[in-house]
This record gives C-alpha cells, structure tokens and sequence, in this order.
C-alpha cells in the first residue's frame, strides 16, 4: 500500500508569493495534519482536519491555511512568505487513535 | 502544556547497545512516541507505548517508560551504521486529537 504522498519535493519561491502544498493519506486515513520542520528543531504542529473539518490549529500566523477533500487529500497554501517560512513541510495522516504517519515532506525555500 | 525534552547527541560503536533518553512533562494519559528520520526524509514511526505499560519491544527496540519521573527511553541492541539518523520522542494526550508534541531530536551517530 502505498504511504503518504506529498507535492512537490522541493520548491524555491521569492519573499511575498504564495505557495500551495499538496498531500494524499494513506488509504482509509480520514485525518490528516500538517507540520512544519525548521533545521534542527523537532516538527510542529499547523493544523489537522478531520473529515473535511479543521479540528486543531498551532500557533502558526493567519498566512498559513488548508483544506481537506472529499478524497481525505489535503492542501496547505502559505500567502506573503517570508524568509522564515523556509522549512520541510510534513504530512502525516492516521486513523483513529493510532499514531500518524508520516509523508516525506516538502522542502521550501525562500529567496 | 506538553513539552517533549532530548539531549541533543549521541555517539557508539557499531555493535554497541544505543540508548536515547526523553523526559516529558505531562501527567495525563498520554500515548509516547519515537520517530526515526534519516536525511532528506520524513519521519518514519520506530514505535510507541501507551502511558498505562512500563515496557515494549520489538526485535532489537525496547522501551522503557518510568511514569513517576515522566522518562521515556529508547534502547536500540546490536547499533549498526544505517541505525544512524535523527531519533524525536514525542506525547501525545489521550481524549483529545492525538496531535504529537516533538522533541528536538537525538542525532544518533554510529561509527565503526
């Protein structure tokens, strides 16, 4: 079966642009969570969505928002970036009580 | 709140037991965590334990979680060159979401 997928590998963007990250589950996930990973730093939490519902939001900036799909894929769009957005985005879907797993992330970065 | 605490490094021999230590801080029920993440990729979940168990293994992993000093430990027998990566520990809180809190990361090096 395949794992969680995400969208692009990597992406180089300019300071003040937008950019959408794209992530598919895990067949028969339904949550799906989002993080961001600074170097050195362990991964934190941006949101997760639930059937299509946000059911929990870190302490990220209006900037950064995401959906989820009827299909349980998922989308994260960060608008006006700056310099400190540059990080791997992470993708993590689970089911249940079990533990998330989690996608190879997306790296960003901002020039 | 959660917070998740890791030293930072750590270093053995090829052949040797690795052991990566974590403390955390909350109390309630919570299920803990230890993630694996080598370079240029995600996390990969190694295994995790229920707040209610005082030990699990699986092959050559063994956790060990002392609940009244909230330390959590991840043993790795016979360390071998590919064990080399970024282990996170990480809490999460039973009855709510399941969203895991991380730690830093041990960077596990592994030398011949």
């Amino acid at each position: 079966d395949a794992g969680v997928t995400q969208s692009p590998t990597h992406l180089i963007k300019t300071r003040g642009q937008q950019v959408t990250l794209r992530c598919s589950p895990i067949s028969g996930h339904k949550s799906v969570s989002w993080y961001q990973q600074v170097l050195g730093q362990g991964p934190q939490f941006i949101f997760q969505y639930y059937e299509k519902e946000e059911r929990g939001r870190g302490n990220f900036p209006d900037r950064f928002s995401a959906r989820q799909f009827p299909n349980y894929s998922s989308e994260l769009n960060v608008n006006a970036l700056l310099l400190g957005d540059s990080a791997l985005y992470l993708c993590a879907s689970s089911v249940g009580n079990q533990p998330q797993h989690f996608g190879d992330g997306t790296r960003l970065s901002i020039l | 709140g959660e917070d998740v605490e890791q030293s930072l490094f750590l270093s053995v021999r090829e052949g040797d037991s690795s052991v990566i230590n974590c403390t955390y801080t909350d109390s309630s029920s919570t299920y803990l965590y230890w993630y694996k993440q080598e370079p240029g990729a995600g996390l990969q979940l190694l295994t995790y334990i229920f707040s209610n168990m005082d030990m699990k293994q699986d092959q050559r992993l063994t956790v060990l979680l002392n609940k009244k000093d909230k330390h959590l430990s991840l043993r790795i027998a016979d360390t071998q060159t590919g064990d080399s990566a970024i282990y996170f520990c990480a809490e999460s809180i039973t009855g709510g979401s399941y969203i895991p809190t991380f730690g830093r990361g041990t960077s596990l090096i592994v030398h011949p």
